[in-house]
């Protein structure tokens, strides 16, 4: 049982070029969420979605577009990478318990720089 | 708009000493009280979390946590500090609600260095 997987661990890029970032998760959970650390504003909600096929905005979604095709993967898609976006990205997935009661478990990270 | 505040961003203790780190949140309704641990190098995990019911909360590795709704705060602490509990420490809000799908608000996070 691995959790919430992320690939890959650290990339830089050049200013205008796009990547793909992908989440796993072998957990069975319907809700995943992507978030960005930034030191002294802690993490920052991008992009989420409450099941296969959903996506909705959180609240930094500019510059960022996601797409949850199969349960278990939560891709996150820079298409034209800004130096603003040098970020850690946390991936997190959770059952999706009403109420917003749930833990929700996190990836390893991925640290992004842009040129 | 709701927010969480940690007023503490860096503290730094000795082992043995008695922690507490401030945590105040910002909104009206029902909330949901997280407190998550970030070691050196590693992802997020959760220290504990209050939905209902006693407003003090015991987690893991001896922390605990008290829910004052009048004060609208949440702070963790801990009786005795080791040097393996130097880590990133953050609190984080979820609205209770229908709508509100889990959405995690969190403050700015505190760096808690402990001195062997």
């Amino acid at each position: 049982n691995a959790g919430v997987t992320q690939t890959p661990k650290f990339r830089v890029l050049k200013t205008g070029q796009s990547m793909t970032l992908l989440c796993a998760q072998d957990m069975n959970h319907e809700y995943m969420y992507w978030y960005r650390q930034d030191p002294g504003m802690g993490l920052r909600l991008i992009h989420y979605s409450v099941g296969e096929g959903t996506t909705a905005k959180g609240e930094v979604p500019d510059g960022y577009n996601v797409s949850r095709l199969k349960k278990q993967n939560f891709l996150l898609g820079l298409e034209s990478a800004a130096p603003s976006q040098t970020s850690v990205y946390f991936c997190a997935s959770s059952y999706g318990a009403w109420g917003g009661t749930d833990t929700q478990y996190f990836g390893p990270g991925t640290r992004l720089t842009v040129l | 708009a709701q927010s969480v505040s940690q007023h503490n961003h860096h503290v730094i203790l000795s082992e043995a000493a008695s922690l507490e780190l401030g945590c105040n949140y910002s909104y009206g309704g029902t909330v949901n009280l997280f407190w998550y641990v970030q070691y050196p190098g590693q992802h997020l995990q959760l220290l504990l979390k209050y939905f209902s019911g006693d407003p003090l909360v015991k987690g893991i590795k001896g922390f605990e946590a008290e829910f004052i709704k009048s004060k609208f705060s949440f702070n963790l602490r801990k009786p005795s500090v080791q040097w393996s509990d130097t880590a990133e420490y953050f609190c984080a809000v979820t609205l209770h609600g229908s709508s509100n799908t889990g959405k995690l608000i969190f403050g700015q996070g505190t760096t808690l260095q402990v001195k062997p």
